[in-house]
């Protein structure tokens, strides 16, 4: 199985910071890699996919990079909704595999 | 607007059985190959199932193969996870999450909003 490394396992960031979440596959995923965002009680939403396409509704702050084993999401300016929590997914192999994920918290 | 909406969690003894139900709306749900995901508390995301549009090709996790059974009725619109055997270790949301198309290589772009499985004597 593919393993997902999310690093850190929590951000601390003040409002209108930026932040840097990243992610490591064990092995190459090419750009098969999707971000997810889930706060307390809700399902996860789907932020982004292909490495790098925002999901439809998605905000423009948020963004994707990365192929192969190494992928980052930035949020170029963190509004009070974004606090939450970040899983990275790989959907190049069975069985897909989620990080553990990063928790961005208020600073 | 799509919909997903899971039924038929609840407490079950270990060795125990239960069947969850995913009802879809705001799409062609034939059209959609489907998931299962579960989170424990505390925890975080993982993958148990695909089955796709036409019931062909199914996948499952390593730790439900053999105890849990994946089946959609196209004609009402629902998927289902028959879960048998079950562990302390299987407490947790479930939720149903719709693959991004039919085939190939997609994300799960819609889920819905869980339903909890608590397995405890």
């Amino acid at each position: 199985d593919i393993v997902m490394t999310q690093s850190p396992a929590t951000l601390s960031v003040s409002p209108g910071e930026r932040a840097t979440l990243s992610c490591r596959a064990s092995r190459s995923v090419t750009s098969h890699l999707a971000w997810y965002q889930q706060k307390p009680g809700q399902a996860p939403r789907l932020l982004i996919h292909g490495a790098s396409t925002r999901a439809t509704g998605i905000p423009d702050r948020f963004s994707g990079s990365g192929s192969g084993t190494e992928f980052t999401l930035t949020i170029s300016s963190l509004q009070s909704e974004d606090f939450a929590v970040y899983y990275c997914q790989q959907y190049n192999n069975w069985p897909r595999t989620f990080g553990q994920g990063t928790k961005v918290e208020i600073k | 607007e799509v919909q997903l909406v899971e039924s038929g969690g609840g407490l079950v003894q270990p060795g125990g059985s239960l069947r969850l139900s995913c009802a879809a709306s705001g799409f062609t749900f034939s059209s959609y190959s489907m998931n299962w995901v579960r989170q424990a508390p505390g925890k975080g995301l993982e993958w148990l199932s695909y089955l796709g549009t036409g019931s062909q090709t199914i996948y499952y996790a390593d730790s439900v193969r053999g105890r849990f059974t994946v089946s959609r009725d196209n004609a009402e619109n629902s998927l289902y996870l028959q879960m048998n055997g079950l562990r302390d270790e299987d407490t947790a949301i479930y939720y149903c999450a719709r693959y991004m198309d039919a085939f190939g290589y997609y994300p799960f772009d819609y889920w819905g909003q869980g339903v909890l499985v608590t397995v405890s004597s």
